[in-house]
């Protein structure tokens, strides 16, 4: 069974500070990792994703995230929050080999930026 | 633009009554899901298809059906409501290949209260 954790249901952070929202994931091969974000009755939107290759990922709006797989984690990073920022974070995996294989979501983590 | 749209944005019913709510899309996606997103349990999926006439359960399957006619539309039917299907609905897409890695595109949500 795969799974994803989020460990943070809450994460604030400064204005123009760095920001890391945290993923750790579980799956029994090589994964594929995504990160969505979700403002207010919204649909979940597409940031970024790590398939193979460079273990740092950049992203839209200024987000990369980093591939650990000692570590299984997945970190979602920006160097300088942004208020506009402020939104509900999931990530997601899924295992790279197969036909259709499931994703599966974290719980979210929800991010403020503190003006 | 393509998009992802969703209807109702809102429903209401009454426990028992059948229900559908109707996704459309105009990515000319072969792939689509349906999940149900819970607080403390992020999303989870309800049921998915690759293509015309095909559909698959998800891990939470239970009192919902869909039917895939033509390529643009999943319905989403729930036989006979119930309270614990209270929730907000989201409809997605990914461009085909059943080992794709490709990303979902979500649909904006139907928020449905079961009474």
């Amino acid at each position: 069974a795969q799974s994803v954790a989020q460990p943070e249901d809450q994460v604030n952070v400064a204005e123009g500070n760095p920001l890391t929202v945290k993923c750790t994931y579980s799956v029994s091969g090589n994964p594929y990792l995504f990160w969505y974000v979700q403002y207010p009755n919204r649909g979940l939107q597409f940031l970024l994703k790590y398939i193979t290759g460079d273990n740092l990922v950049k992203g839209s709006y200024g987000f990369e995230a980093e591939f650990n797989k000692s570590q299984t984690s997945f970190h979602l990073k920006k160097p300088s929050a942004l208020v506009s920022d402020s939104a509900l974070y999931f990530c997601a995996v899924r295992l790279s080999s197969g036909g259709y294989q499931k994703v599966t979501f974290g719980t979210g983590t929800k991010l403020q930026v503190i003006p | 633009d393509a998009e992802i749209t969703q209807s109702p944005r809102h429903k209401i019913t009454e426990t028992g009554r059948q229900v559908t709510l109707a996704c459309h899309q105009t990515w000319n996606h072969n792939n689509m899901f349906w999940y149900r997103q819970d607080l403390g349990h992020g999303l989870r999926l309800i049921h998915y298809s690759y293509g015309v006439q095909d559909t698959n359960k998800g891990e939470v399957s239970d009192g919902y059906s869909v039917s895939r006619s033509n390529t643009e539309d999943l319905p989403l039917t729930l036989e006979s409501a119930a309270s614990s299907q209270t929730s907000v609905y989201f409809c997605a897409s990914s461009h085909s290949g059943r080992g794709s890695y490709n990303e979902q595109f979500f649909g904006p949500g139907t928020r449905l209260t079961v009474l």
